[in-house]
């Protein structure tokens, strides 16, 4: 199993300014992902963090909103950009291999 | 696309009854079929996984067979207690070069004393 970490765990942002989430893994895993998990929904996948090359994303979701970076195999960052108050929601990386998936405990961001 | 129908909760039990959580699934290909459960202000773990056609995944008590036949993977727990009250995610990765998963809505459980 891989053990994952994300930093702020929390944190109130402004409208109109970004936030930087990062993801540890404590094991090298071939495949990352960011999501989103609006107040009593589901999750959402914003994007894959390919290593070494631009995210995938989703329908929905772009680049110049949620730029993301995998500089590593353990390492990855998500960025919210110009917040708006539709963006308040847990954000969550996971990572791991094939189908064995390991989640963080989520970053809760709120936009005032 | 892929989708996951899972059932709406919330679901209330008292400890020692029998859980069952309804998800049902629509995929291309074969895909692999997990629950995920959510404990209160904790992030998600994985409970338990199937990868084909009638893989039984169990772990903690629970169990879930995967039915090709009626794309259905069903949760069950036999004896539920006070510390399984959680959200449960039923959710599917359909492989191929890209292993994202596609999560239904989840279901709320609480199991009372």
């Amino acid at each position: 199993s891989a053990v994952i970490s994300q930093k702020p765990s929390r944190d109130i942002c402004q409208r109109g300014t970004s936030l930087t989430i990062q993801c540890q893994v404590d094991s090298q895993v071939t495949m990352m992902f960011w999501y989103r998990q609006q107040p009593g929904q589901s999750l959402t996948l914003i994007a894959t963090a390919n290593q070494g090359s631009e995210a995938t994303y989703e329908s929905g979701f772009v680049i110049d909103k949620f730029p993301i970076s995998r500089p590593n195999l353990t390492f990855s960052t998500l960025t919210v950009s110009n917040m708006s108050p539709e963006d308040s929601s847990i954000y969550l990386c996971s990572g791991g291999e094939e189908y064995e998936q390991y989640f963080g405990p989520g970053t809760r961001l709120t936009v005032t | 696309g892929d989708s996951v129908t899972q059932m709406e909760g919330p679901v209330t039990l008292s400890e020692e009854a029998f859980l069952t959580i309804n998800c049902t699934y629509t995929a291309t290909g074969y895909p692999s079929l997990f629950w995920y459960v959510q404990y209160p202000g904790e992030g998600l773990q994985l409970l338990l996984k199937a990868t084909k056609a009638d893989d039984k995944g169990s772990n903690k008590g629970f169990e879930a067979t995967y039915r090709k036949e009626t794309t259905s993977f069903h949760l069950e727990k036999g004896s539920v207690q006070v510390s399984d009250s959680a959200v449960y995610f039923c959710a599917l990765s359909d492989g191929g070069s890209n292993y994202k998963l596609t999560f239904g809505k989840g279901t709320l459980l609480t199991v009372n004393p």
